[in-house]
């Protein structure tokens, strides 16, 4: 399977841990990006990395968030003590450059890291 | 951020055309029209996008209206597999910024 991987698909956790989710994009991407989803709602931006620098950052991203890309291929977010209102599908993005170099490229998905916070 | 309205669910029949529509009225000249669509327990799935001609690909034909206020998603031939959340999106090109702002989509139901 040559598509956006992301590990754990579920976590279930308690209030105040930390949590980890890992992203391995295609291969090929140099762009790659993080979505937060709950129920009912889009897709919410959290964070883009071109290679290893990290270029964007949403609001939504507090200080408790922390993503990294240490080598431009496979991507982590961390979430520090949690809490419950963090219970959402975290989504992982890849892409390359469009033709324009900006946003027309397609995103590719993966299937999402669940995380339920008790 | 120019903002997108769809309606919030529709219906189609197996085996029929779907036209799936979007206001953008205060699209920019530089915004794309980006379509994904997500179904239930997966990840979004690109569709098509455009910015101002009409666009086909193998999944469906993107039909922008000369204003380009408004866009319409169509599936030639609705599937059961075509039941998904499908989403309209502009982004701007050369904002400096990446981020897809994704609404609340139109959820779309296929009658077999």
């Amino acid at each position: 399977d040559t598509g956006v991987s992301q590990n754990p698909r579920h976590k279930i956790t308690k209030r105040g841990q930390n949590v980890t989710f890992r992203c391995d994009p295609i291969s090929e991407h140099n762009r790659l990006y993080w979505y937060r989803q709950t129920l009912g709602q889009g897709p919410e931006f959290l964070t883009y990395f071109q290679n290893e620098a990290q270029l964007e950052k949403s609001r939504l991203l507090s200080d408790r968030f922390s993503a990294e890309r240490p080598k431009g291929s496979f991507s982590t977010l961390e979430i520090q003590r949690t809490e419950q209102g963090d219970s959402a599908m975290y989504l992982c993005a890849s892409s390359s450059p469009g033709l324009a170099g900006g946003l027309t490229g397609e995103l590719f998905f993966g299937e999402g890291s669940r995380l339920t916070v008790l | 951020d120019a903002k997108t309205t769809q309606p919030n669910s529709m219906e189609s029949n197996e085996e029929e055309p779907v036209h799936l529509p979007c206001n953008h009225s205060t699209i920019s000249g530089t915004d794309y029209i980006h379509w994904y669509r997500q179904l239930p327990s997966q990840g979004p799935e690109y569709v098509i996008h455009g910015l101002t001609s009409n666009v086909n690909n193998r999944m469906a034909s993107l039909a922008i209206a000369e204003d380009r206020k408004s866009s319409t998603l169509i599936l030639h031939r609705a599937t059961l597999r075509d039941a998904a959340v499908y989403y309209c999106i502009l982004s701007q090109e050369g904002a400096g910024s990446y981020q897809l702002t994704f609404g609340k989509g139109t959820k779309l139901s296929v009658i077999p």
